[in-house]
């Protein structure tokens, strides 16, 4: 596709299930980044994956948090036992050469 | 370490007046600086940046933006402001030699008639 594509666009879940989100970078980004943007907190920054380099997880809140970038394209961000105060908007960004392009986000609401 | 401010989380404006979006940033290294927009349901979709070219950056949109080291601002303006203008405006600084974006918390921009 065009753009960096996320999905899916919402996710509903109970506290304590696990949850995958999935990102597909823009063809031949070699760096793709997480972040979260939660009300009131702008958009933090959870992981970075640059080409076959070891991901920067620098941001990850909690070892709940885990994310891989299978061959080099499709990313999987995954919560494990989600607490409320993991609902937010998750955005996934890919870049080639510095500027990041985003894409549109999944909505994760924890009930 | 980075870190930008953005000052006041609303900025209201009649169409056709100036906008204003203030962001100030922190950094111990010459910045890489960022304006990025988004609108309801969206990503982010970058307005303009800074990379130690011209200091008076033009973006889409009409907006631009003045780098000031003095200050360390990277205000972002737009002459005359227009509806399809609301949306939320974010400000980002990225450290040479860095590649993640720390991000402000962002400024609602709304545009009354």
């Amino acid at each position: 596709g065009a753009g960096v594509s996320q999905s899916p666009s919402n996710k509903v879940t109970e506290k304590g299930k696990d949850v995958e989100l999935r990102c597909d970078p823009i063809s031949g980004h070699t760096a793709l980044y997480w972040y979260r943007q939660s009300l009131g907190q702008g958009l933090e920054f959870l992981i970075y994956f640059q080409g076959n380099s070891a991901p920067d997880k620098s941001g990850l809140p909690s070892d709940r948090f885990s994310a891989e970038r299978t061959g080099g394209s499709v990313s999987t961000l995954t919560i494990q036992r989600t607490q409320q105060e993991d609902s937010a908007v998750y955005l996934c960004a890919s870049s080639l050469s510095g500027e990041q392009f985003f894409g549109p986000g999944t909505r994760l609401t924890v009930l | 370490a980075q870190s930008v401010t953005q000052l006041g989380s609303h900025v209201s404006v009649s169409e056709g007046a100036l906008v204003l979006l203030r962001c100030n940033y922190s950094s111990s290294v010459p910045p890489y600086l960022f304006w990025y927009v988004q609108y309801p349901n969206q990503g982010l979709q970058l307005l303009l940046k800074y990379t130690s070219a011209a200091t008076l950056v033009k973006g889409i949109n009409g907006f631009e933006a003045e780098f000031k080291k003095s200050e360390t601002s990277f205000h972002l303006t737009k002459p005359s402001a227009h509806m399809s203008d609301a949306a939320e405006y974010f400000c980002a600084v990225r450290n040479s030699g860095y590649s993640t974006l720390t991000f402000g918390k962002g400024t609602m921009l709304l545009v009354s008639p």
